[in-house]
């Protein structure tokens, strides 16, 4: 089993770029989460997704960010266009629906110049 | 008030003493409570989840929970500089699926 895997583990981009960050969660994993980390907000969690359906985008900061999750096995978090405030750890998580044990991937390192 | 509160530290322990980390959270009604565990520049990783008042023992980790107080605790027997890192608190409200974090704990055992 190779774990949540993400992609890319560090994106530096500038101001107003379209940033893609891509997720494949484990294999039968039926939950998917994003979270973001900062060292003042710690992990923030941006969308929930289960069988494919995003249940709650309410901790999505703004318009300027999206997510999809296409089918069981891809995910993606887009921000357009992209802010230095942006700048942050984000990780990906899945979790089967028989217990509560989150799996998170390696992480994006984004920053946003 | 922050959903779940941690202490930033650093806590810094000499090895072989008992790191005491603790957590307090404002929903009452909250059922369920996990500690990660994030090295630096890693991903965080279960190391202990509770569901009932009291303790629950997994080798050298104790959870301890008190929900009349909301808090819950985790306690490291015999530190070890392979303990030190980040601890993050986590606690999923009754009816939801959300898992909110605290911001962390970071230990440091001292050799």
């Amino acid at each position: 089993d190779a774990g949540v895997i993400q992609s890319p583990r560090h994106e530096v981009t500038e101001m107003g770029q379209e940033v893609t960050l891509r997720c494949k969660p484990i294999s039968g994993h039926n939950s998917l989460f994003w979270y973001r980390q900062t060292m003042m907000r710690g992990l923030e969690l941006l969308i929930y997704f289960n069988n494919n359906v995003p249940i709650d985008d309410s901790g999505m900061p703004e318009d300027r960010f999206s997510a999809k999750m296409p089918n069981a096995s891809f995910s993606t978090l887009k921000i357009q266009p992209s802010e230095p405030r942006d700048s942050a750890v984000y990780f990906c998580a899945s979790q089967t629906g028989e217990n509560e044990k989150l799996f998170f991937g390696s992480g994006t390192q984004l920053s946003v110049l | 008030q922050k959903e779940v509160e941690q202490n930033s530290g650093p806590l810094s322990v000499p090895e072989g003493a008992i790191a005491s980390l603790n957590c307090t959270y404002s929903d009452r009604g909250s059922q369920s409570f996990f500690w990660y565990r994030q090295y630096s520049g890693k991903s965080p990783e279960l190391i202990m989840f509770i569901y009932s008042n009291g303790d629950k023992e997994d080798g050298r980790f104790t959870a301890q929970l008190n929900k009349a107080s909301q808090y819950v605790s985790l306690l490291i027997r015999d530190s070890q500089p392979s303990d030190s890192a980040t601890y993050l608190c986590a606690v999923r409200p009754s009816g939801t699926y959300k898992y909110i974090f605290g911001t962390g704990t970071r230990l440091k055992v001292l050799a």
